[in-house]
């Protein structure tokens, strides 16, 4: 089945300890992107990736880091986590970084900071 | 003042009633529409895309787009309980899937 898939899909963590949310594609897909999405606010781009080794900053890239080394996977690196990082996470994909090439998203992981 | 303002709703409808779900943007810029339907615990889906203004029919699902008012709008005919979920909208003005700005979202529920 194509698919977005991403782990945890829950993840509750203190201030300050790094963590990693992982993201896989299986259908071969050159443009990746994370998404968090927070009430009145929609969705809001934090990093996106072109392809393999090429990744770039969305509106709301601070506090991220992410990486592309290879095309099906691109994690989302939280180095030292706050409070106001709490917020439910998507990944999506595409086979082209075009408008006419629909995203498709993964399941969401909900991220709790305390 | 948002580049996309959208209703949040809640909106509750009988079943089978037509629904109507707008936004409305401030960017003259922007070109292509879309609207992507989120069930809870899930991701969004792509349900319509549109470029520049007019209609565009999918079964029960009609978007609009008028450019000059700067008002998209979905209608969802003989709407189901199935079709309860945040509807979200979503434009860009260029060809990179990059620059989608979206709506906040209206949640939909359709009572059997």
């Amino acid at each position: 089945e194509a698919q977005v898939t991403q782990n945890p899909r829950y993840l509750i963590t203190v201030t300050g300890k790094k963590l990693t949310v992982t993201c896989s594609q299986n259908m071969n897909h050159e443009y990746m992107s994370w998404y968090r999405q927070d009430p009145g606010l929609g969705l809001r781009q934090i990093y996106y990736s072109m392809n393999v080794e090429v990744t770039d900053k969305g509106d709301v890239p601070e506090g991220y880091k992410v990486s592309r080394k290879e095309k099906r996977n691109f994690p989302l690196i939280l180095e030292s986590p706050s409070p106001n990082q709490t917020s439910l996470y998507f990944c999506a994909s595409s086979f082209a970084g075009t408008n006419n090439s629909p995203l498709h998203f993964g399941n969401g992981t909900r991220l709790t900071v305390t | 003042q948002k580049e996309v303002e959208q209703d949040p709703g809640p909106l509750s409808v009988p079943e089978g009633a037509i629904v109507s779900l707008n936004c409305t943007y401030s960017n003259s810029a922007f070109q292509y529409f879309m609207w992507y339907r989120q069930y809870s615990r899930k991701g969004p889906e792509l349900l319509m895309y549109t470029y520049s203004s007019g209609n565009k029919e999918d079964g029960r699902f009609t978007a609009q787009v008028d450019k000059s008012s700067k008002y998209i709008s979905l209608f969802i005919r003989d709407s189901q309980p199935s079709d309860s979920a945040t509807y979200l909208c979503a434009m860009s003005g260029s060809g990179s899937a990059r620059q989608l700005t979206f709506g906040s979202g209206t949640q939909l529920t359709v009572l059997p």
